[in-house]
């Protein structure tokens, strides 16, 4: 079954530190979405893309960055950790240019920056 | 600016039915989501309207009202399984998805 992927599901790491955030779909979809989820907060977007070498800021972007060399995955990078970034990270994909149809989520990374 | 509200919290019967409202605040509209997330799970698609008026799905109903800026999500026959959050998003014009902050769904038996 196709299915996205997070690794790591849980990381605990210390202030100025790089992480690297994993998101992997077998579903083909062109468009892939990292959201961070607070209490208190809805969803909000940090990243986008809509195909290979496309990359987009969304509306909580500093101190994040994504790549996107193949279709299946959109890995997320925080340069200098900040305790501000503790969150949980979830990961999603849809169908391309199919924008009404169902965002499909990663069961989430908590990542805590001590 | 743009902007989901949704109640907090709402608590019901099991067997009951309840209704969750969202109202939104857009630039531009392209239809309005609701997800279905069980505590320390992804968030699962439930239901898409663009157009006025209610969706039929099982057990699960939405309806919306674009000249009222309102949606509602109505669940029927609650079941224990139903306690959740339940997440409204509305779609704006750059086909980017705003988020209410969920409402807490809690059933009691």
């Amino acid at each position: 079954d196709a299915e996205i992927t997070q690794s790591p599901r849980h990381k605990i790491t210390e202030t100025g530190r790089q992480v690297t955030l994993a998101c992997h779909q077998t579903w083909n979809h062109n468009n892939m979405f990292w959201y961070r989820q607070d209490l208190g907060h809805g969803l909000r977007l940090i990243h986008y893309s809509y195909g290979v070498q496309d990359t987009n800021k969304g509306e909580v972007s500093d101190g994040y960055s994504v790549s996107r060399s193949n279709t299946e995955d959109l890995p997320l990078t925080l340069e200098s950790a900040a305790s501000s970034q503790t969150s949980v990270y979830f990961c999603a994909s849809s169908t391309s240019g199919d924008f009404t149809g169902e965002l499909f989520f990663g069961e989430g990374s908590r990542l805590t920056v001590l | 600016g743009q902007n989901i509200d949704q109640p907090t919290e709402m608590t019901a019967t099991e067997g009951a039915i309840v209704q969750i409202n969202c109202t939104y605040q857009t630039s531009g509209f392209n239809g309005l989501f609701w997800y279905q997330q069980h505590a320390g799970e992804a968030p699962t698609f439930l239901s898409y309207n663009v157009l006025d008026g209610l969706e039929e799905k099982g057990r699960f109903s939405s309806f919306l009202s674009r000249s009222k800026g309102y949606s509602y999500l109505l669940l029927k026959e609650l079941q224990m399984k139903d306690s959740a959050s339940y997440l409204c998003a509305g779609m704006d014009s750059n086909y980017q998805l705003i988020w209410g902050a969920g409402t807490k769904l809690i059933i009691k038996p």
